[in-house]
């Protein structure tokens, strides 16, 4: 069945450095790739999102990169602070289909 | 943080009880779902609503059943679960614009412990 791979599950990194987070999907008709961030205890919410005719984008400190060939997509996170602590997760879904498969998440530590 | 919301936050549930979960949301979004968050596995989609009619039952047991009266209000029915149901369950909410997948706005999630 469709499915997404997220790597790793836990990240720790040094606050000021960069962080990385793959994610590898199956379905070939996925078109739609959001991200989100769950704090502890709090809700999962949008960070960013790329659709693919695009191959990458970026808001701030944050940009996502999408190679549709390999079916491979990224988060990067530049400057990490330690507000960037939190669980993110990947998800890929597609036009017409109201079923979007999530990763499995992965926990980011930024160490002060 | 209000768009979406949830009631109860926390439920304690005996195996043969009956009890409903609720979400409403402020966001004039026209599909609502329900997800189910197990420690350290993805997100689990469990029932899609599109213009009040269910579109996705991912398999899930009949122990829960999905009820959708309007495009504002979703509820999740239990009865007889089992302990490994004990989940955080959350709800979302999307404006399906026909130009393809939208943002999925979360509610808080209702972290739920079957006895």
């Amino acid at each position: 069945g469709e499915n997404v791979e997220q790597h790793p599950s836990t990240l720790s990194v040094q606050e000021g450095d960069s962080a990385v987070i793959k994610c590898t999907y199956s379905d070939s008709a996925s078109n739609y790739f959001p991200w989100y961030k769950q704090e502890l205890g709090k809700r999962p919410q949008l960070i960013i999102d790329i659709r693919s005719n695009v191959g990458e984008k970026k808001d701030q400190r944050i940009a996502v990169t999408l190679n549709k060939t390999a079916k491979h997509f990224s988060l990067h996170i530049t400057e990490t602070q330690p507000e960037d602590s939190a669980v993110y997760f990947c998800a890929a879904s597609h036009t017409g289909g109201f079923k979007t498969i999530f990763g499995a998440g992965t926990r980011l530590f930024v160490k002060a | 943080e209000t768009g979406v919301t949830q009631t109860p936050r926390h439920l304690v549930m005996g195996m043969t009880n009956k009890k409903s979960l609720k979400c409403e949301q402020h966001l004039g979004h026209n599909a609502m779902y329900w997800y189910k968050q197990s420690a350290k596995k993805p997100l689990e989609l469990m029932f899609v609503y599109n213009f009040k009619e269910q579109t996705e039952n991912n398999s899930v047991p009949s122990r829960f059943s999905p009820e959708c009266p309007n495009s504002s209000h979703l509820f999740l029915h239990l009865h007889t679960l089992q302990p490994e149901d004990s989940a955080l369950y959350l709800c979302a909410s999307s404006q399906d614009s026909g130009q393809g997948s939208e943002t999925q706005y979360f509610g808080p999630g209702t972290r739920l412990l079957v006895l």
